[in-house]
């Protein structure tokens, strides 16, 4: 099941530090993973995402990088800025029947805490 | 564009007291949505998902139930509520890929 009862791991950094949140995923036919950040009091947004066929993918100053031999997926944000500061999610689909995605599950979420 | 809406924001409810929540999806249609509860430092646990009208999977057994009356409403409700319903619930919609979330509702029974 989903991650109730267990704490979440955290990270701190100091402002301007890279930081890197990794995840295990379980589902090998799992083709799809998203990042979400989620800030407190709020539903989680989307940051980036990547697909099976790629093992990386940059967008503005964060990396995801997918390594499906030990189904793990990493999130890299560079040059982190307290506004960073949130619990980050990563999230696995797949569309195994050949039809639309099914539900997504979630990892269990990381917070990161950026100081000043 | 599409927008998810989810209501109330907050709630504080006495035990034993009926639940519902409403959430509803505009600018798509036959979305999947889901029901997340969220405890306080915890991760996203799903209760609820949904391919269709009137089709619900139940992810975890609880003392809360789902339905679909219409293609981009999804409810969620208890009879009872307890003491440890309490945390805070996110709808969320997906078409293919990507998920979407509402801003949830942060549910306290006393």
């Amino acid at each position: 099941g989903e991650s109730v009862g267990l704490h979440l791991p955290t990270l701190s950094v100091q402002e301007g530090d890279n930081s890197i949140i990794n995840c295990a995923y379980s589902n090998s036919a799992s083709d799809y993973f998203i990042w979400y950040k989620q800030e407190s009091g709020k539903g989680p947004q989307f940051i980036i995402d990547i697909r099976s066929n790629m093992d990386k993918r940059q967008g503005q100053r964060v990396t995801v990088l997918l390594n499906k031999t030990v189904k793990h997926l990493s999130l890299q944000i560079a040059a982190t800025q307290p506004g960073d500061s949130a619990v980050y999610f990563c999230a696995e689909t797949s569309n195994a029947g050949g039809t639309s995605y099914g539900k997504l599950k979630f990892g269990q979420g990381t917070i990161l805490t950026v100081h000043p | 564009s599409q927008t998810i809406h989810q209501w109330p924001a907050t709630l504080v409810q006495p035990v034993g007291s009926p639940l519902s929540l409403e959430c509803t999806v505009e600018g798509t249609s036959n979305p999947n949505l889901y029901w997340y509860r969220q405890a306080a430092g915890r991760g996203l646990q799903l209760l609820f998902y949904s391919v269709g009208i009137g089709q619900i999977s139940s992810e975890v057994p609880q003392n809360l139930s789902a339905s679909r009356p219409q293609d981009r409403q999804f409810i969620l409700s208890s009879k009872k509520l307890l003491l440890s319903d309490s945390g805070f619930y996110l709808c969320a919609w997906s078409y293919d890929t990507e998920a979407f979330f509402g801003q949830g509702t942060r549910l306290t029974v006393v």
